[in-house]
């Protein structure tokens, strides 16, 4: 699975848009990219993922740049519950029993 | 959305002990399931795969005959920490799929394992 490289930390200020980056020149046409969110001592979860369009669902959009290199997560209003790690991963399309290779991510910390 | 669910949140006990961690998936098919461990400060690391009726398979450097996982059924796997010891504390958390609707991975809560 191609690498992906993410700012380690980011401040958001309640209410503002979150924009989180995530750089993965080396994916592959077939590899799709994944985010999920571990807030503190609970498991991840999966937030969005897409291969070459962009995507939105009711958590959040997902901008994926035409050469498929890099990649933005936004939060539209961020809350103080959006408090976590996010990871950006690339993964493997077809049968979803992939595995998923977790890197450090991003701590975002949403602010009063 | 998916739930998967993940008992127990919390386990104290002494070295030598066995410890059995569940993860069931509440609302659909896990033929696929996924073990992880995460220590403190570190991101999680896969330790090993299970689909539903085989053997489970190991990554590279966790000992199949420590970390027994079993996965007999497609709502339930089990994974059993034998005769752990203090370097065994962590948070163990668990993920499924359904491989055949090709569903994102959804993740347990985690079980955080404390070893004296």
């Amino acid at each position: 699975d191609a690498k992906t490289t993410q700012p380690p930390s980011m401040d958001c200020a309640e209410g503002r848009a979150a924009n989180l980056p995530c750089n993965h020149s080396t994916i592959s046409g077939n590899e799709y990219v994944y985010w999920y969110r571990q807030i503190h001592s609970q498991g991840p979860q999966y937030i969005i993922h897409g291969l070459k369009n962009n995507e939105t669902n009711e958590m959040a959009s997902l901008i994926i740049t035409e050469d498929r290199k890099s990649s933005t997560l936004i939060l539209p209003h961020a809350t103080l519950r959006d408090t976590a790690v996010y990871y950006c991963i690339v993964r493997l399309s077809g049968g979803s029993n992939y595995k998923l290779t977790f890197g450090k991510g991003t701590l975002l910390t949403v602010n009063p | 959305g998916a739930v998967v669910s993940q008992h127990p949140s919390r386990v104290i006990c002494k070295s030598g002990t066995s410890v059995k961690i569940e993860c069931r998936s509440l609302d659909f098919q896990a033929t696929t399931m996924f073990w992880y461990r995460q220590f403190p400060k570190q991101s999680l690391m896969l330790m090993a795969t299970s689909n539903e009726g085989s053997k489970a398979t190991y990554e590279q450097g966790v000992e199949k005959d420590k970390f027994l996982i079993n996965h007999a059924s497609l709502t339930l796997s089990t994974l059993t920490v034998t005769s752990a010891h203090p370097e065994d504390s962590s948070f163990y958390i668990c993920s499924a799929t359904d491989s055949l609707s090709n569903q994102p991975q959804h993740f347990g809560d985690g079980t955080r394992l404390s070893i004296l």
